[in-house]
């Protein structure tokens, strides 16, 4: 159980457009989801907290139309990266929260951007 | 606020060799303190987590740590290593009175076994 996939695995795409990322609880109903960035050899970094139905929270220094957050069902939430260039590119990885007391963060598999 | 210091960003070690990966965090409440394994371009997988209890977390893949909250440590230790254990090892540490609520992660530990 508990299991968490994200859509695509890798992308590649020109400067100048825009990539939608997904991010899907599988078998259980997510009321939070986070989205990470993550450079090469580097920690995780939090980029937002988006709850189900709600605005998305973001982090400081992170640009909220850049990084757009949608949360339109407890199964789902999609990261668009807007206007994209190369130092956009990242490993983007997302997780999820199931609702009540659960404390429990169940992350993606992450997906690779590559901005050309 | 948390803070979390992984004090070694990578740890050379021989196969069969015990290894301890060391933690330890900062915070003003009590804290759930979390060690997850992530393998290339992977995302993060949980080996272990202290809630409350025991302070010595058995967790998969032969992993163990023990929670010291004198010295503020959660440090993660394995008694004979494995070539497939190469990876990074992320500690982290949420806040348990915000159910769900973010985590905070350390730099990251890369361990790397050597033959």
């Amino acid at each position: 159980g508990a299991v968490v996939s994200q859509h695509p695995s890798w992308v590649i795409c020109k400067s100048g457009t825009s990539v939608k990322i997904e991010c899907r609880s599988l078998d259980f109903q997510a009321t939070t989801m986070f989205w990470y960035r993550q450079f090469p050899k580097q920690s995780l970094m939090l980029m937002a907290t988006s709850n189900e139905g709600s605005k998305a929270t973001y982090e400081q220094g992170v640009e909220k139309d850049k990084f757009l957050i949608n949360h339109a069902s407890l199964t789902l939430s999609t990261l668009t990266v807007t206007s994209a260039h190369p130092e956009d590119s990242s490993f983007y990885i997302c997780s999820a929260v199931a609702g009540g007391l659960s404390y429990e963060q169940y992350f993606g598999p992450g997906t690779r951007l590559t901005v050309t | 606020a948390q803070s979390v210091t992984q004090l070694d960003s990578q740890v050379p070690v021989f196969e069969e060799a015990p290894v301890e990966l060391r933690c330890n965090y900062s915070s003003s409440v009590s804290v759930y303190l979390f060690w997850y394994v992530q393998y290339p371009n992977q995302g993060l997988q949980l080996l272990l987590k202290y809630l409350s209890g025991s302070t010595l977390v058995k967790g998969i893949n032969g992993f163990e740590a023990e929670f010291n909250k004198s010295q503020t440590s959660f440090h993660l230790r394995k008694p004979s290593v494995h070539i497939s254990d190469t990876a990074e090892y992320f500690c982290a540490v949420s806040d348990p009175n915000n159910a769900g609520n973010m985590l905070t992660f350390g730099g990251g530990t890369r361990l790397m076994v050597k033959p």
